[in-house]
């Protein structure tokens, strides 16, 4: 069955950097379009990026561009989201998520970013 | 960016009731209109995606109608289960997504 598992959350300040991951299975990875979402404590989903199934296109939100960046690696079923610049408003749940169509239909459990001084 | 408004905020409603949810868009979206349920501790499920097809396990109570701005979520009889906030999102016209504010839906 598909699966994605989120990984490389924990406790950072602000200005620092982090990177998190995201392992799939159980479906052809390299067929899919991968994205990001997050959600702050107590608030509502935002997406974050999005990578073309090959890695040849990238998209973000405008609040994270110029500091996070997404890539993926298909010989290892894994999607990164790579975090610079911190701030203490990054803080919160990054889901990872399947793209099919226009919709999201597999997500992971999610990892936890805390940043704070 | 296209902004997606979700009424009501809370929904409250008992268990056998139906239930009826609204997401409108600031501009035309075509049918590129998903919803989405997410439990307390649990990451978002999608339930319904092109405006009005169910997903993968989803029960025939979830129903979805609507096309361009104005989006309808329908659970015909609620069960235990379906109390969860729902989001709608949108991905017309360009790769980025966006999520309404969601819809907590409780138990009366």
């Amino acid at each position: 069955q598909v699966q994605v598992v989120e990984s490389g959350g924990g406790v950072v300040q602000p200005g620092r950097s982090l990177r998190v991951s995201c392992a799939a299975s159980g479906f052809t990875f390299s067929n899919y379009d991968m994205h990001w979402v997050r959600q702050a404590p107590g608030k509502g989903l935002e997406w974050v990026a999005v990578i073309w199934y090959d890695g040849t296109k990238k998209y973000y939100v405008d609040s994270v561009m110029g500091r996070f960046t997404i890539s993926r690696d298909n010989s290892r079923n894994t999607v990164y989201l790579q975090m610079n610049s911190l701030r203490v408003d990054d803080t919160a749940m990054y889901y990872c998520a399947r793209g099919a169509g226009r919709a999201l239909d597999d997500w992971g459990q999610g990892t936890l970013v805390t940043v704070s001084s | 960016e296209i902004v997606l408004t979700q009424s009501p905020a809370t929904l409250s409603l008992s268990p056998g009731e139906r239930a009826t949810l609204s997401c409108r868009a600031r501009q035309g979206v075509g049918t590129y209109l998903a919803w989405y349920q997410q439990k307390p501790g649990q990451a978002p499920r999608l339930v319904i995606y092109d405006a009005s097809n169910r997903a993968t396990g989803i029960p025939a109570r979830f129903s979805g109608s609507g096309s361009g701005t104005d989006f309808t979520l329908t659970i015909s009889s609620l069960e235990p289960a379906d109390f969860a906030v729902y989001y709608c999102q949108q991905r017309s016209d360009s790769p980025s997504i966006t999520f309404g504010q969601g819809t907590r839906l409780e138990i009366k």
